[in-house]
This record gives structure tokens, sequence and C-alpha cells, in this order.
């Protein structure tokens, strides 16, 4: 049974597309993320969130909006895509901020 | 500006020896640090961790060492098996965030090569 899950592996889409990731745990964990893997292959915090508060990255555009619907899910939506919005998005969950984190498979977006 | 660095971009080391890869922080909050490892395709899976309480945390073959003085930690696989080839990940976080604001921070990783 996978802990923490994303939809979709992969996305392909045009400039200035709107689009969504879906992730969810099954962990029972209070605490999700956004990490954002760049081409130079760093994996980079874009936002934390809890079930009373939501913590971002102020590097992150605003363009970039986490949603969660309840406590096991974290959606990730990207309004006006650009073309260096082309990563690798991981998903992850931990029981407490700052505890151990239990990342999804990723999701590689391609803006092209 | 990085705060946890690994050096070393890649690591080939013999099967059944062992593999010491390296990582250096600068952030004096930092006091919780984790080894992941990353297969191509997946997302990191967590190996060890370990606290600023301790030096020395051991799970099976692995083992992390901790030197806050310097601001090092090291992972150490022995014996080295072939399916421990891959990226880790060096990452640190304050134990307690007060609002897991920044996450974890990650070094950019080492790739691992076990030869046969």
């Amino acid at each position: 049974d996978t802990a923490v899950s994303q939809t979709p592996k992969y996305l392909v889409t045009q400039m200035g597309n709107d689009k969504s990731i879906k992730c969810e745990q099954n962990l029972g964990h209070d605490t999700m993320y956004w990490y954002k893997q760049d081409s130079k292959k760093f994996l980079k915090i874009m936002f934390s969130y809890n079930n009373k508060e939501l913590i971002i990255n102020e590097t992150v555009p605003n363009r970039f909006s986490p949603k969660s619907p309840d406590k096991a899910h974290l959606n990730l939506h990207i309004n006006s895509l650009e073309l260096g919005d082309s990563a690798v998005y991981f998903c992850a969950s931990s029981q407490v901020d700052g505890d151990t984190q239990y990342f999804g498979p990723g999701t590689r977006l391609t803006v092209l | 500006d990085q705060q946890v660095k690994q050096n070393s971009p890649s690591l080939s080391v013999q099967e059944g020896r062992i593999s010491i890869l390296n990582c250096d922080y600068t952030n004096s909050m930092f006091d919780y640090f984790l080894w992941y490892k990353k297969y191509p395709a997946e997302g990191p899976t967590f190996l060890i961790s370990i606290s600023s309480i301790k030096d020395k945390n051991e799970d099976g073959r692995f083992t992390v060492f901790l030197n806050k003085s310097a601001k090092h930690l090291s992972l150490h696989i022995v014996p080295s098996q072939p399916g421990d080839s891959a990226v880790y990940f060096c990452a640190a976080s304050p134990l307690y965030s007060g609002g897991g604001a920044d996450g974890l921070t990650f070094g950019k990783g080492t790739h691992l090569i076990i030869q046969p």
C-alpha cells in the first residue's frame, strides 16, 4: 500500500496553461509539503501545510497554490505555466512539523 | 547559499567494502539530520536520522555519525551491496520548526555506485 501517492507521474503541457498535481497520504500525518527538484537536482521546499496554517517559501511565485480538501490531501495548482516551471515536484508528509518526512514518487512536469 | 553541502557528486565503492558519504552544514539552528536514498524516477526514501543530542545512530548496515562542532555528518554503509547504488541526499531541519516553515533543507546528493 502506497504511503504517499501523487498523480500524474508525468505531465506535459503548453506554456500559459493551468494544471494541478494531486497528492494523498494514508499515514495519518498532520503535515504535508511540496518540494521542487530543479534541473540542477536541488530539492527545495515550496510549501508546508497542516490543519493550522500554510507556510509558503517566499521564493515561490504566487502562480503556485496548494489546496487541501482534507487532512490526507494536499494538491498543487499552478496557473499560467512557464517554461521555468519544468521540474520534478515531490509531495511529502510527516507526523508533526519537523519530523521525518516521507516522500511521494514525484511528478515530472514538462512545460513546452 | 547552500546550507547543506555534499561535496562529492559521485562515489564508487567495491561491493563488500565500506561506503562513506559526507555532508556539511552551515546553519547552527539545524538539530535534526536525515539521510534519504533515491532511485531514478522514484521519490526519496527515508534511510536513517540523528538528532543533535546524539553523535551516532546505527540501523543495520547503516550508521550515521554527527560531529556538531565541525557541523559535519557522515553515513557509513557496511558492507556495501549492489542494491545500495542510488543517489543519497543529506537533509537537515530544526527539530522543532514551530510550524514546519522551512521544511527540510537538502544537499545536492551523492551518487553512490557499488561495483561488483
